[in-house]
């Protein structure tokens, strides 16, 4: 079965530093992986994907993810954090197949809080 | 421009009352979706259509109805079944199973 876990439900960091948000999966087909951001109010967004190819991600506004397969993990990272940035994260993994289908699971997401 | 819209944005149910949730998409994508998503729970999906006329029960259905008459819209009804539906609603759509597409979302509450 796949399950998608996101530690840490809040994640609090001063504007500049480093963000890390940490998403670990399982999966029983070869993982597709997404990152979602979701603004207060609003539907997500994404952010980026892994489907096949470089381990590396890079997405929209400076954010990047690695896909890790020995330790089913697919951690978001930004270098440097700003005000704007605060949101609620999601991690989400592609479901096996069921009628031609591909589902999402997501985890239950990470509320990331910037302050001065 | 393309996307999905999604309306109300708020919507205010009474006990009893059934309520319809509106869902378009000009994307031109086959697959379409419904999620409901409560605080520190993520997103559960409730319903989802791969071609017109044919949708499929997701995780969450019981309390719930769709149609799928036409390629752009995807209607969600919330009947009188569910007996906790306040929550936030979310619509998607994908081109294929790499990517879903989410519309701004409803608010669902209940008076």
């Amino acid at each position: 079965a796949q399950s998608v876990t996101q530690l840490g439900s809040h994640v609090s960091v001063s504007e500049g530093a480093l963000v890390l948000l940490r998403c670990n999966y399982s999966s029983s087909v070869p993982p597709y992986l997404f990152w979602y951001v979701q603004y207060p109010n609003q539907g997500l967004q994404l952010l980026l994907k892994y489907t096949t190819g470089a381990t590396l991600v890079k997405g929209i506004n400076g954010f990047e993810a690695e896909f890790k397969k020995s330790e089913t993990s697919f951690h978001l990272t930004k270098p440097s954090a700003h005000m704007s940035d605060a949101a609620e994260y999601f991690c989400a993994v592609r479901g096996a197949p069921s009628g031609g289908y591909n589902k999402l699971i997501f985890g239950a997401g990470t509320r990331l809080a910037v302050h001065p | 421009d393309g996307g999905i819209t999604q309306s109300p944005k708020y919507l205010f149910r009474k006990e009893g009352q059934n309520v319809t949730l509106s869902c378009e998409q000009n994307l031109n994508h086959d697959a379409m979706y419904w999620y409901r998503q409560d605080p520190g729970q993520g997103l559960r999906l409730i319903y989802y259509s791969q071609i017109v006329n044919d949708f499929q029960k997701g995780d969450i259905a019981e309390g719930y109805s769709v149609s799928r008459e036409k390629k752009e819209s995807f209607p969600l009804t919330v009947t009188s079944a569910q007996k906790n539906p306040t929550a936030f609603y979310l619509c998607a759509s994908s081109p294929g199973p790499k990517t879903q597409y989410f519309g701004p979302g409803t608010r669902l509450l209940v008076l």
